[in-house]
């Protein structure tokens, strides 16, 4: 069966650190993309991270660039998302996801997410 | 970056109605569009991808539209079990920005 399961959430006071894992199973993790999306209570849905498949190349939303690393072990199938100078607002459940991909013969390739973890909790309060 | 509104925020219908839920780009994004459905309390599960492509053991009730800049996402008839947000996603660029959501209501 293909899975996600992400770990690592918990409390921390702003200005913090934490770091959060997804092990996957399933499939073979090193050939696909992985993402981490969060929801705040309440909210939508934003995407946050992406990283590649050799981890040459990752993308973030601004609002966490330069605090956030995305990171990846293939030989321990495992997603990581490293989150420092944590803040009230970064609070939110946390889902990795599996890239999959549309290829097109002109532009490339194509990402969506075809399966999510769970989701782990990070809560930032003093 | 490129927006995406969907449209209506809240949809409430009745058992067996056709709904349907609009995603419109702030730039064309082509065929580069998925939907999600998120459950209470769950995890979002896509539904259809390359905006019209049903996604593997999702019911044939849910159906996807549009290329450019609008987009739809179709159910046949309406079922319980359909009680949920939906989002709809681009994913022709960085950052991989989502709709507000749609949230579908039994009446």
């Amino acid at each position: 069966e293909v899975q996600l399961v992400e770990s690592g959430g918990g409390l921390v006071q702003p200005g913090g650190s934490l770091r959060l894992s997804c092990a996957a199973s399933g499939f073979t993790f090193s050939d696909y993309w992985m993402h981490w999306v969060r929801q705040a209570p309440g909210k939508g849905l934003v995407w946050i991270s992406r990283i590649n498949t050799d981890e040459s190349s990752t993308s973030y939303v601004d609002s966490v660039k330069g605090r956030y690393t995305i990171s990846r072990d293939n030989a321990r199938n495992t997603l990581y998302l490293q989150m420092n100078s944590l803040r009230a607002e970064d609070a939110a459940v946390y889902y990795c996801a599996r890239g999959n991909s549309n290829y097109h013969i002109l532009t490339g390739y194509y990402h969506y997410m075809d399966v999510w973890g769970k989701g782990t909790t990070v809560t930032v309060s003093s | 970056d490129i927006q995406m509104t969907q449209s209506p925020s809240t949809l409430s219908a009745s058992v067996g109605d056709r709904v349907i839920i609009t995603c419109r780009a702030s730039q064309s994004i082509s065929s580069w569009l998925a939907w999600y459905q998120q459950k209470p309390g769950k995890a979002p599960k896509l539904l259809i991808y390359k905006a019209s492509t049903l996604e593997s053991g999702v019911p044939s009730r849910f159906s996807g539209g549009g290329s450019g800049t609008e987009f739809t996402l179709s159910i046949s008839s309406l079922q319980p079990d359909d009680v949920a947000t939906y989002y709809c996603q681009r994913y022709n660029s960085h950052p991989y920005t989502f709709g507000r959501g749609t949230k579908l209501e039994i009446k």
